[in-house]
């Protein structure tokens, strides 16, 4: 069974940087059959998506966000992470780890629990 | 970026009865649209891939069509566990963008 897991903190200071880390169980990030994503949803709202990378190291990312964003892979850990720069209290949501199929219309068919990061000093 | 409309934004119904919610693209995106189920406090879960196809473990219940740059999600003879929010999402042109829900509640 795919399990996906976020870790970090919860509370993040104004202008500091945000650092989390998605611990995959049940599959490996170097299969090339997937992308690996990052998506935030705010409360009360849509699912955002931050970025994704492949397990040779090639990410992309949202234009909206691509100055402040940056994803990694360790294929040994079997983790990837996300680090996003500068953030202010738009950037509290509840963030989520996902597998991406990209040969099936780049679903999203495996997804972390997700964990809340408040932005606050 | 590639502009998602969905709706209802929020739609009442009662057990047993069939709904339909859709969502329309700001240009054609080759059925490279998706289908989510949200309950409060959970992760989204696929039910539809590719406008048409269901997800692997997946009640038949659920179905999808598209016509042009309409596309639509169908739940019949609504259960409990159907009446949450629903998300489409387009992955045709980065960024991959999702619609703003369709929020499936109990009459």
């Amino acid at each position: 069974q795919v399990q996906l897991q976020e870790s970090g903190p919860g509370l993040v200071k104004p202008s500091e940087t945000l650092s989390l880390t998605c611990t995959v169980s049940g599959d490996s990030v170097s299969s090339g059959h997937y992308y690996w994503s990052w998506i935030r949803q705010p409360p009360g709202k849509e699912p955002e998506w931050i970025g994704d990378i492949y397990y040779s190291g090639n990410a992309n990312y949202n234009p909206s966000l691509e100055s402040r964003v940056s994803i990694s892979i360790e294929t040994s850990k079997n983790q990837f992470s996300l680090r996003l720069n500068f953030v202010t209290a738009a950037d509290t949501a509840v963030y989520y780890c996902a597998r991406q199929r990209w040969q099936y219309s780049s679903s999203l068919d495996y997804w972390g629990q997700g964990t809340l990061v408040t932005v606050s000093s | 970026d590639i502009q998602m409309t969905q709706s209802p934004s929020s739609l009442s119904a009662s057990l047993g009865d069939s709904v339909t919610m859709t969502c329309r693209t700001s240009q054609n995106i080759n059925s490279y649209l998706n289908w989510y189920q949200q309950h409060p406090g959970k992760a989204p879960k696929l039910l539809i891939y590719g406008a048409t196809n269901l997800q692997s473990g997946v009640s038949s219940r659920f179905s999808g069509s598209e016509s042009g740059t309409d596309f639509s999600l169908t739940i019949s003879s609504l259960q409990p566990e159907d009446f949450a929010t629903y998300f489409c999402q387009q992955i045709s042109s980065p960024p991959i963008t999702f619609g703003q829900g369709t929020r499936l509640e109990m009459k």
